[in-house]
């Protein structure tokens, strides 16, 4: 089955513990990218990749950082979690072109207290 | 400013009857896509629909249709018939670029859907 997976679904952690969340996909995508998303304030991007080495900053990549050794991987870096990245996350793929639709993983909760 | 535009933070429909859900969108590159995502309270999102910006046609795909007025950059979403799973919340996004191109895909903030029993 065509998959985006995230792991993990909910965490919550404390104030400037390091933590890593995983993105995987298995329909050997090029384009891989990470938003969050806010009450009120949609999917913002923070890193997208083109592919394996190649990333970019999207719209708010404060605080955080990827990294695209594989294909498959794009996991996204919390090195210093603050409450402020509280928030929903998602991780998409998608082929080249610009009418093929993105596939989402399912989300990551995170909370920092 | 603002790229993808959705006006209606919440709306409500009767179930069985049609509804429309708005987005606007801002670009001057000739060439894009358009492309509506539904959220469930689940919290996936769903892929519904797509519409090229050199398409001559509006985009259907079942209960949904795409209603592209490119002269007024408007892209709406029309669900028909309304059932009580189309209460969600609806996104509207925009990739720019020709067609081999990667750009990034843009989000609305979204529109809550509630369908009434």
């Amino acid at each position: 089955e065509a998959q985006v997976t995230q792991n993990p679904r909910y965490l919550i952690t404390v104030t400037g513990k390091k933590l890593t969340v995983t993105c995987s996909q298995n329909m050997n995508h090029e384009y891989m990218s990470w938003y969050r998303q806010d009450p009120g304030l949609g999917l913002r991007q923070i890193y997208y990749s083109m592919n394996v080495e190649v990333t970019d900053k999207g719209d708010v990549p404060e605080g955080y950082k990827v990294s695209r050794k594989e294909k498959r991987n794009f996991p996204l870096i919390l090195e210093s979690p603050s409450p402020n990245q509280t928030s929903l996350y998602f991780c998409a793929s998608s082929n080249r072109g610009r009418s093929t639709e993105a596939f989402f993983g399912q989300g990551t909760r995170l909370t920092v207290v | 400013a603002q790229k993808i535009t959705q006006t209606q933070p919440g709306m409500f429909v009767q179930e069985k009857e049609a509804v429309t859900l708005d987005c606007t969108y801002d670009t001057s590159d000739p060439s894009y896509g358009l492309f509506w995502y539904k959220q469930p309270s689940s919290g996936e999102m769903i892929f519904l629909i797509y519409q090229g910006s050199y398409d001559q046609q509006n985009a259907t795909e079942g209960r949904y249709s795409l209603n592209f007025q490119k002269a007024r950059k408007s892209a709406n979403l029309v669900i028909s018939a309304s059932q009580l799973g189309d209460s969600a919340m609806y996104f509207c996004a925009m990739r720019e670029g020709p067609p081999g191109s990667q750009g990034n895909l843009i989000f609305g903030k979204g529109t809550k859907l509630s369908v009434k029993p």
